[in-house]
């Protein structure tokens, strides 16, 4: 069956550090993956988009890459601050309507 | 622009109650969505409507009924609630333009609606 992994365990990094979380997926070919904040009560809010044949994208502070064949999503918020505390969320979709969701990591950036 | 908005924000149900989830959106986008969202499972698609007069089951959409009442809102059914439908609900739309590649668009999220079923 489909399945997406993100790190259930809380990330916590000092702050000005690269927060690195990662999306892996099996038995999926996705045409693209998104990355989503959550905040505590609040709805997911769009961060970035990434199409299959793209590597790497790149706002702000904010970097994902995509690589394929490993079936995998890297992103990165560099210099970190106490406000990009949240959960992240990775999302997949095939080439339908549907968008499959990982459980989330929730990043804690301490000062 | 209020965006997309749910109601009710929180509701406790004892087991075999009904109710209905409102959410409308003012983006004019053509498509809409519902999610629960639980603790370790994270978000996982119950019904979605990828136009006005079209409706389609997600991945858990046992227990639940939908209607697209028309483009801006689209509603969520518990007929007979069961503990196991305790969640929070979430309620998305996408712009879902004719002729381009719905999955390249991004997905609009509502506040949501904390469920209690006792």
């Amino acid at each position: 069956s489909q399945k997406i992994e993100q790190n259930s365990e809380a990330l916590n990094i000092q702050e000005g550090k690269t927060a690195t979380l990662t999306c892996n997926y099996t038995n999926y070919s996705p045409a693209y993956l998104q990355w989503y904040r959550q905040d505590p009560g609040r709805g997911p809010v769009f961060l970035l988009l990434i199409r299959e044949n793209e590597k790497e994208k790149r706002k702000e502070r904010l970097k994902v890459t995509f690589d394929t064949t490993l079936k995998q999503s890297l992103f990165h918020i560099t210099a970190s601050q106490p406000a990009d505390s949240a959960t992240y969320l990775c999302a997949l979709s095939p080439r339908t309507y549907k968008y499959i969701f990982g459980t989330g990591t929730r990043l804690k950036v301490l000062a | 622009n209020a965006g997309v908005t749910q109601t009710p924000k929180f509701q406790v149900l004892k087991t075999g109650q009904s109710m209905t989830l409102q959410c409308a959106q003012d983006m004019n986008h053509n498509s809409m969505y519902w999610y629960r969202q639980d603790p370790g499972m994270g978000l996982r698609l119950i019904y979605y409507s990828a136009s006005e007069g079209t409706t389609d089951k997600g991945e858990v959409p046992n227990g639940y009924n939908v209607s697209r009442l028309n483009k801006r809102e689209f509603s969520l059914r518990l007929e007979s609630a069961a503990p196991s439908q305790t969640s929070v609900y979430f309620c998305a739309s996408r712009k879902g333009t004719s002729g381009g590649l719905p999955y390249q668009e991004t997905q609009y999220f509502g506040p949501g609606t904390r469920l209690l079923v006792l």
